[in-house]
């Protein structure tokens, strides 16, 4: 199974970057997705880490570290639209995902 | 993208009936689609898998009689929550991949069950 962390809220200023860190155990890694959920919404898609390192997204970056078990996912010159929950998630090496509980990032003016 | 799409997005109905939610991947085959449940302020846990043609895995504590999960094409997977409870409200996500093991899961946008 997966046990994933990552903290409940956070808050920045419009036009800050924001870096959220997702800590993970697993017994299978096959991938570490982000995705963002807007409230009532579903997930949408954000990144994919399945090697070390950084992958650049426009304003979005995701970093992992395997012998760490540890992501980040940092957010560029952050936008009002970009308030959202962000979850971290592992694919297991039969293909399931297990989801963080969210970090709820709000952005203020 | 792959587009998931799920209907309804919301249905409220009387304790004891059954609902039946319905996701379609519209422009792709999607071997494997996974149904999730999320509860407000939690994150989503999946309920079970299904790949076309074949039983869906249920995940341990979901009760597969309740959850009835049909996975008939490659395009749509049907979840019939069955004499439905207040305690079975919640937002049902599903999602979908061409290749489980190797693809991203791309979700619908889900749909909100209120059982009164």
């Amino acid at each position: 199974g997966q046990n994933i962390d990552q903290p409940t809220e956070m808050t920045a200023t419009e036009g800050a970057i924001v870096q959220i860190n997702c800590t993970y155990q697993t017994s299978g890694f096959n991938g570490l997705f982000w995705y963002q959920q807007h409230a009532g919404e579903a997930p949408t898609f954000l990144s994919y880490n399945v090697l070390d390192g950084l992958e650049e997204k426009g304003r979005f970056s995701s970093f992992l570290s395997r012998s760490k078990g540890y992501s980040y996912l940092l957010l560029k010159e952050l936008q009002m639209k970009d308030s959202a929950s962000y979850l971290c998630a592992v694919r297991d090496t039969a293909g399931d995902l297990s989801f963080g509980a969210g970090t709820t990032v709000t952005v203020r003016a | 993208g792959a587009v998931v799409s799920q209907h309804p997005s919301r249905v409220i109905c009387k304790s004891g009936t059954s609902v039946k939610i319905e996701c379609r991947s519209l422009d792709f085959q999607a071997t494997t689609m996974f149904w999730y449940r999320q509860f407000p302020k939690q994150s989503l846990m999946l309920m079970a898998t299904s790949n076309e043609g074949s039983k869906a895995t249920y995940e341990q504590g979901v009760e597969k009689d309740k959850f009835l999960i049909n996975h008939a094409s490659l395009t749509l997977s049907t979840l019939t929550v069955t004499s439905a409870h207040p305690e079975d409200s919640s937002f049902y996500i599903c999602s979908a991949s061409h290749d489980r093991v190797a693809d991203t899961q791309y979700f619908g946008p889900g749909t909100r069950l209120t059982v009164l």
